[in-house]
């Protein structure tokens, strides 16, 4: 089945250091790769996404480059904030072949979430 | 604000007991999802509804099941409660079938079965 491998936190910066939070999956086809971000007393939100492979996500300031060989989709900021603090979630949904009956992005497999906490 | 309602917040119970938890999307989404995030098994992925049908199906116990009304409203209804049932049961919603992504999440109901 699909699964989803994210780096095991918490992670903690000093602002303005770069972050990297490593993203691997395993799934067959050609899955379509999301982050999502929870800030601290909110629900989860779309971060960025790629739907193929060597496709860039980027949204905020953070990116993601979607690689098949490597089957990694990590993230990626160059100078956080403390406004980052928050927990990432790499995902993944089944590829939508032709849009067929019970295909859906929202069919997420989620990673075990990583804890980021960025200090002044 | 995400737009996405859910309540109650927090939702205590005894084993074997029901519960009804309630979404309600932002406007002028037509899909609702539900996920469930606990220790054990992380973020899943339950069920979809689009405009009052079942869209997509994932790993959702027989003693769970949902509805989504013509005010596209959903809920989610737990039976039979195991210990294991505790998590935090999160709605999200779209605007379409499923071809995008949800965008945004409800801020959670946190479910404690005793």
């Amino acid at each position: 089945g699909n699964s989803v491998t994210q780096m095991e936190g918490p992670v903690t910066l000093s602002e303005e250091a770069f972050l990297t939070i490593n993203c691997t999956y395993t799934a067959t086809g050609y899955p379509s790769l999301f982050w999502y971000v929870q800030y601290p007393g909110e629900g989860l939100q779309l971060l960025l996404k790629a739907t193929k492979a060597d496709d860039k996500g980027s949204n905020k300031g953070f990116e993601a480059t979607y690689r098949k060989e490597t089957t990694s989709f990590h993230l990626e900021k160059g100078s956080v904030q403390v406004s980052d603090s928050a927990v990432y979630f790499c995902a993944l949904s089944p590829p939508m072949v032709g849009h067929a009956g019970g295909t859906s992005y929202g069919k997420l497999t989620f990673g075990q979430g990583t804890i980021l906490t960025v200090h002044p | 604000d995400s737009g996405v309602t859910q309540t109650p917040k927090h939702l205590i119970t005894a084993t074997g007991q029901r519960v009804t938890l309630r979404c309600s999307p932002r406007s002028g989404d037509l899909s609702v999802y539900w996920y469930q995030q606990s220790l054990d098994q992380g973020l899943q992925f339950l069920i979809q509804y689009y405009n009052g049908e079942e869209r997509a199906k994932g790993n959702i116990l027989e003693r769970f099941s949902a509805q989504q009304f013509p005010d596209l409203h959903s809920e989610l209804n737990l039976s039979s409660l195991e210990l294991g049932d505790s998590a935090l049961y999160f709605c999200a919603s779209s605007v379409d079938d499923g071809r995008s992504p949800p965008l945004h999440f409800g801020n959670g109901t946190r479910l404690t079965v005793t």
